[in-house]
């Protein structure tokens, strides 16, 4: 079965670069989640969307920002890295109104020197 | 806010060991409840669920209960394997389908 694809896998970038993580949901769902996880912690949530609207907000960024296609991929840009944004970055699918699970990808580890 | 409190690892056991995993949460209402678990490098694996209380969330051979009136959904395996170290979170769902997450216990299964 397709599952969440995430792009790129990894990342590497300097101190006030910008980077770009992609996000493919599994096919038919209609909701995305991003969550953040530092070094040793727990996931933290972002932000996430349902039908291609912002539906909640969490600990994320000013310097972040995200949006959902019309084909229901997301991107999450950020901006003006810092060191501490170094960590991996997990997207989750779900069809809202029928699965009551979120399905998550494997991840993009980005890293900023 | 929602919250969810769990037992803080390391964790390491012997093959065949007893596992048990505490986790006790804090929310409004009454949320969905998920233990998650993570391999070396791998991404977050849905293990079990219970979205309301008494139920009974199985896979794998691990369980856990939903229990209202104690706030927790511990998790547990009668006979743990060298191949379930990994690290396990707890987590809840609130109404908006967002996920909180606990702290993670990494386990390591000896031989």
């Amino acid at each position: 079965a397709a599952g969440v694809i995430q792009s790129p896998r990894h990342l590497i970038k300097e101190k006030r670069e910008t980077a770009t993580l992609k996000c493919y949901p599994i096919p038919r769902h209609d909701t995305v989640y991003w969550y953040q996880q530092g070094p040793g912690q727990d996931p933290q949530f972002l932000i996430s969307f349902y039908e291609k609207m912002q539906s909640d907000k969490g600990s994320i960024p000013d310097r972040f920002s995200a949006q959902q296609f019309s084909d229901y991929h997301s991107e999450l840009n950020m901006s003006s890295l810092e060191l501490g944004d170094s960590a991996l970055y997990f997207c989750a699918s779900s069809l809202v109104s029928v699965i009551n699970e979120q399905f998550f990808g494997p991840g993009t580890r980005l890293t900023v020197l | 806010g929602d919250s969810v409190t769990q037992m803080e690892g390391p964790v390491t056991l012997s093959e065949e060991a007893f596992l048990t995993i505490n986790c006790t949460y804090t929310a409004t209402g009454y949320p969905s409840l998920f233990w998650y678990v993570q391999y070396p490098g791998e991404g977050l694996q849905l293990l079990l669920k219970a979205t309301k209380a008494d139920d009974k969330g199985s896979n794998k051979g691990f369980e856990a209960t939903y229990r209202k009136e104690t706030t927790s959904f511990h998790l547990e395996k009668g006979s743990v394997q060298v191949s379930d170290s990994a690290v396990y979170f707890c987590a809840l769902r609130d109404p908006n389908e967002k996920l909180t997450f606990g702290t993670g216990t990494r386990l390591t299964i000896i031989p």
